[in-house]
């Protein structure tokens, strides 16, 4: 089974800066295609990107992925307060269609 | 507006089952697969079913096939899950979902339905 694991588990960082977050497939990513989810406190997942760097309907523009071998990346280039949240990376194109385990968002 | 408004869940006893059900309304019913994923407190969300807009494909999770089944209703743009053998593990928010049409992802989610398995 393809694992994923999400870096790093939790980000501290300001309003106004730029956020990394890494999802990395434990197989050759050849037939993996990946999408990326916020979840705020309280609320239920919202899809931010899938196929590694298409952006879902609604999304802002400051919300970028992208892909590079094994490493999916979703960037964040400036850092809304509603931005502090969770982020779930989650692979598709072969089954089973697991998540990551998250990477905490915090204000610093 | 996309909805989805999910109900069904309770406190249930281990062994005993349950019927989720959401009803979708802001999109062509007949156009969409829907789905199940759930998330356990404190847990990554897991995709628990989903079925093809013309009931023709049904995937289910492997770690609960033979436990559950997904049904809809195109009169009524209602999606179920059917969920017997209720153990602690499958206590969890169940979130009903539309699949995107080109890719095995969620593009929308209802609000969820929490279910509680406890004696």
């Amino acid at each position: 089974e393809i694992l994923l694991t999400q870096s790093p588990g939790t980000l501290s960082l300001s309003p106004g800066e730029r956020a990394t977050l890494t999802c990395r497939t434990s197989q050759s990513p050849d037939k993996i295609s990946l999408a990326w989810y916020q979840q705020r406190p309280g609320q239920a997942p919202r899809l931010l990107i899938y196929g590694a760097s298409i952006r879902a309907t609604g999304i802002p523009d400051r919300f970028s992925g992208s892909a590079s071998g094994a490493d999916f990346t979703l960037t964040i280039s400036r850092l809304e307060p509603e931005d502090f949240a969770v982020y779930y990376c989650q692979k598709y194109g072969i089954s089973p269609y697991t998540f990551g385990q998250g990477t905490k968002l915090e204000i610093k | 507006e996309v909805q989805l408004v999910e109900s069904g869940g309770d406190l249930v006893k281990p062994g005993g089952s349950l019927r989720l059900s959401c009803v979708a309304s802001g999109f062509t019913f007949s156009a969409y697969s829907l789905g199940w994923v759930r998330q356990a407190p404190g847990q990554r969300p897991e995709w628990v079913s989903f079925i093809s807009a013309g009931s023709s494909y049904i995937y289910y999770a492997e770690s609960l096939e033979g436990r559950i089944a997904i049904s809809r209703d195109h009169a009524t743009n209602s999606v179920f899950l059917q969920i017997n053998s209720l153990t602690a593990d499958d206590t969890a928010t169940y979130y009903c979902v539309r699949k995107a049409r080109t890719a095995m992802v969620a593009d929308f989610w209802g609000q969820g339905t929490r279910v509680i398995v406890s004696s």
